[in-house]
């Protein structure tokens, strides 16, 4: 069974920085493109970053470019998601999610990152 | 950019009744790179459809999706309870990269 576990979302202040992981189970990992998508509070679902297979190529969209870093670490199955200059309307619960031909076949259970003083 | 709109933004039906949304892209979608999604309060998304018309594993077939181009739909062929829920469409492949629309939400009647 797949399975993907975020974590390391929490409160931090304007300005501040936070790691979130994903650990991914059940399904050969290092095969797969993996991204981060966000959802501010009583908002739609925005695409935050992908990364490939090997992660040697990374994607960011343009509201996070230049702040984030996504990464992962095959032989740990697991993604990574460097957040910094962090600014209130970051604010969202984060999901990591599997890529299946362009769409996510499978997410994380999502996790919190709220940015405030 | 490319933009998805998605209508109606709230669909009231009945259990039983077919539901149909609708995606419409700015720009044409190319390979048909259109996913759709259903979300509940509190809950992560699930994966419908992707390529516009091919049901994900474990979606019932009262599901379907079609579409070419710019103009996408899911269709629910008889509401069940467990139906009613936000649903977004999503696509991949053109600038940015990947997008959602805003979400289409059916309610019960």
């Amino acid at each position: 069974e797949v399975q993907l576990l975020d974590s390391g979302g929490g409160l931090v202040q304007p300005g501040g920085s936070l790691r979130l992981s994903c650990a991914a189970s059940g399904f050969a990992f290092n095969t797969y493109a993996m991204s981060w998508v966000r959802q501010a509070p009583r908002k739609g679902l925005e695409w935050v970053s992908a990364i490939n297979a090997r992660g040697d190529n990374t994607y960011y969209a343009d509201s996070v470019k230049g702040r984030f870093t996504i990464s992962r670490d095959n032989s740990k199955n697991t993604l990574y998601l460097q957040m910094n200059s962090l600014r209130a309307d970051d604010t969202a619960v984060y999901y990591c999610a599997k890529d299946l031909r362009g769409s996510y076949s499978n997410w994380g259970q999502g996790t919190p990152v709220t940015v405030s003083s | 950019e490319i933009v998805l709109t998605q209508s109606p933004g709230t669909l009231s039906l009945s259990p039983g009744e077919r539901a149909t949304l609708s995606c419409r892209a700015s720009q044409s979608i190319s390979d048909n790179y259109l996913a759709w999604y259903q979300q509940k309060p509190g809950q992560a998304p699930r994966l419908l459809i992707y390529g516009a018309s091919n049901r994900a594993t474990g979606i019932p077939d009262r599901f379907s999706g079609s579409g070419s181009g710019t103009d996408f739909s899911l269709t629910i062929s008889r509401l069940e309870p467990e139906d009613f829920a936000l649903y977004y469409c999503q696509q991949y492949g053109s600038s940015p990269l990947f997008t959602f629309g805003p979400g289409t939400k059916v309610d019960i009647k």
